[in-house]
C-alpha cells in the first residue's frame, strides 16, 4: 500500500458525459501528478500540482482539467468523453520531487 | 527526443532461472532513473532509485545497475510471485517533475 488513494475504482460512463476522477496523496506530500495508462500508450504524464498551484502539464487534452485543494486532494475532471479516453487513470504523490509513489488507479471506461 | 526503451517486451523462465531486463534511455540529461513493478489492474510499485553511472541498488532477488547508457534489473533465482510487468522510467534535469517511463517488460515466472 503507496500510502496513495483513489477513488472511485472504476467508472463506465458514455460519450459526451463528464466525469470527476479523485485523489488523496500521501500524508505530507505536496506535490500531485497524474498519468493516463492505455494499451497503445503506455503511461503518459498528464498534469502535476505542487501545494495548490499547477508546476507542470504534459499531453493534457484541452477537454481535461485538474486542480489540487488546500487539503491537498487532487480532481482530474474530464468532459465531453470520448472513447480513446478509455483508460488507467493514476495519481501519484511525491515529498521531494524524486520518487513518485501511485495510487491504485480509476479504470475509465467510456461506451 | 528524449526515449526510454526497454527489452525484452515479455520473458518467460523457469522457476529459479536468472535473467536481466533492459532499460536504455537517450536523454539530454538524468536526474535520476526509476524503476516500478506494475501487477495487472493495479498501480505501479516503487522499487529503486539510481542518480548516477555505477551505481547499484538491491532488494530480496532484484539488483538494478546503472551505466551511462542504460540500466539492467537483474532477477536471481526469481519465483511465480515475481511475476508482473517490470517498468523502468527517468527523470530529467531540465525541466519538470514529469517521469518518462518505458513501455515495460512483461516478466512470468513459470512454476
Amino acid at each position: 500500500d503507496s500510502g496513495v488513494t483513489q477513488t472511485p475504482k472504476h467508472l463506465i460512463t458514455a460519450t459526451g458525459q463528464r466525469v470527476t476522477l479523485r485523489c488523496s496523496p500521501r500524508s505530507g506530500d505536496l506535490s500531485v501528478y497524474w498519468y493516463q495508462q492505455s494499451l497503445d500508450q503506455g503511461l503518459q504524464f498528464l498534469i502535476q500540482y505542487y501545494n495548490g498551484e499547477e508546476r507542470a502539464k504534459g499531453n493534457i487534452l484541452e477537454r481535461f482539467s485538474a486542480q489540487q485543494f488546500p487539503d491537498l486532494h487532487s480532481e482530474l475532471n474530464l468532459s465531453s468523453l470520448e472513447l480513446g479516453d478509455s483508460a488507467l487513470y493514476f495519481c501519484a504523490s511525491s515529498a521531494t520531487g524524486y520518487e513518485q509513489f501511485f495510487g491504485p488507479g480509476t479504470r475509465l471506461t467510456v461506451l | 527526443e528524449d526515449q526510454v526503451t526497454q527489452s525484452p517486451e515479455a520473458l518467460r523462465l523457469q522457476e529459479g532461472e536468472s535473467s536481466s531486463l533492459n532499460c536504455s534511455y537517450t536523454v539530454s540529461g538524468l536526474r535520476g532513473l526509476f524503476w516500478y513493478r506494475q501487477d495487472p489492474g493495479k498501480g505501479p510499485e516503487f522499487l529503486f532509485t539510481l542518480y548516477s553511472a555505477g551505481e547499484e541498488k538491491e532488494k530480496e532477488r532484484l539488483k538494478a545497475t546503472l551505466t551511462k547508457k542504460e540500466s539492467f534489473l537483474h532477477i536471481t533465482a526469481p519465483k511465480p510471485e515475481d511475476s508482473a510487468t517490470y517498468l523502468c522510467a527517468v527523470l530529467l534535469n531540465f525541466g519538470n517533475e514529469k517521469l518518462t517511463f518505458g513501455t515495460g517488460t512483461r516478466l512470468t515466472i513459470i512454476p
